[in-house]
């Protein structure tokens, strides 16, 4: 089985552009979340969706976006990007709330804003 | 979520079993603990999650008190590609936000 999927794996942006990052959640998962994660620290959380619902929201100014699909697929925008935005987003999936099963993530995609 | 502690960096060489110990004193009743191994520019991935006493998979043992007000991953007989990042995270429900700290860089020699 295909675990989550994330495109692009690498990006380029120069600052002041926008940014869209997409995410394909493990089959059968209805949540997904985002998460930054900057070099030398720990993922930070951005967002959760599920059933195409916000669901929980990090500490991150209103530049950053998301939404999820009926296939439950989700993207992550950026507006106005700054020098420090470059990271790692990462984007984990679940089968959902009021389920315990640990998130399990994608391999990222590596923003660098020039 | 509760917040936890662990150390910010452990040696070991090969061979032997490392334990990773995290505290996390204002852990809820509902709180299960979770810890997830990262390879630099990867997504972290899932090793074991337990909520009391001992559980144990093909990769590794969460040793958790009675008190759980700390935990211990083990990894048996670890290997140079063991060195990662790893990080203890608690909560009380999937799919809700992670809460990660720094974790705790392994680094394993020959």
């Amino acid at each position: 089985d295909a675990g989550v999927t994330q495109s692009p794996t690498h990006l380029i942006k120069t600052r002041g552009q926008h940014v869209t990052l997409r995410c394909s959640p493990i089959s059968g998962h209805k949540s997904v979340s985002w998460y930054q994660q900057v070099l030398g620290q720990g993922p930070q959380f951005i967002f959760q969706y599920y059933e195409k619902e916000e669901r929980g929201r990090g500490n991150f100014p209103d530049r950053f976006s998301a939404r999820q699909f009926p296939n439950y697929s989700s993207e992550l925008n950026v507006n106005a990007l700054l020098l420090g935005d470059s990271a790692l987003y990462l984007c984990a999936s679940s089968l959902g709330q009021g389920v315990l099963t640990p998130p399990f993530f994608g391999p990222g995609t590596r923003l660098t804003v020039l | 979520l509760a917040k936890t502690t662990q150390p910010i960096s452990m040696d070991s060489y090969e061979g032997q079993e490392v334990n990773i110990t995290c505290s996390h004193n204002n852990i809820a009743t509902n709180d299960y603990i979770t810890w997830y191994q990262q390879f630099p520019s990867q997504g972290p991935r899932f090793i074991i999650q337990g909520y009391k006493t001992k559980v144990t998979n093909e990769v590794a043992s969460l040793f958790i008190p009675a008190d759980r007000k700390s935990s211990t991953l083990s990894l048996p007989r670890v290997s140079l590609s063991d060195t990662a990042v790893y990080y203890c995270l608690v909560g009380n429900q999937a799919g809700t936000a992670l809460i990660f700290g720094k974790g705790t860089t392994l680094s394993v020699s020959s």
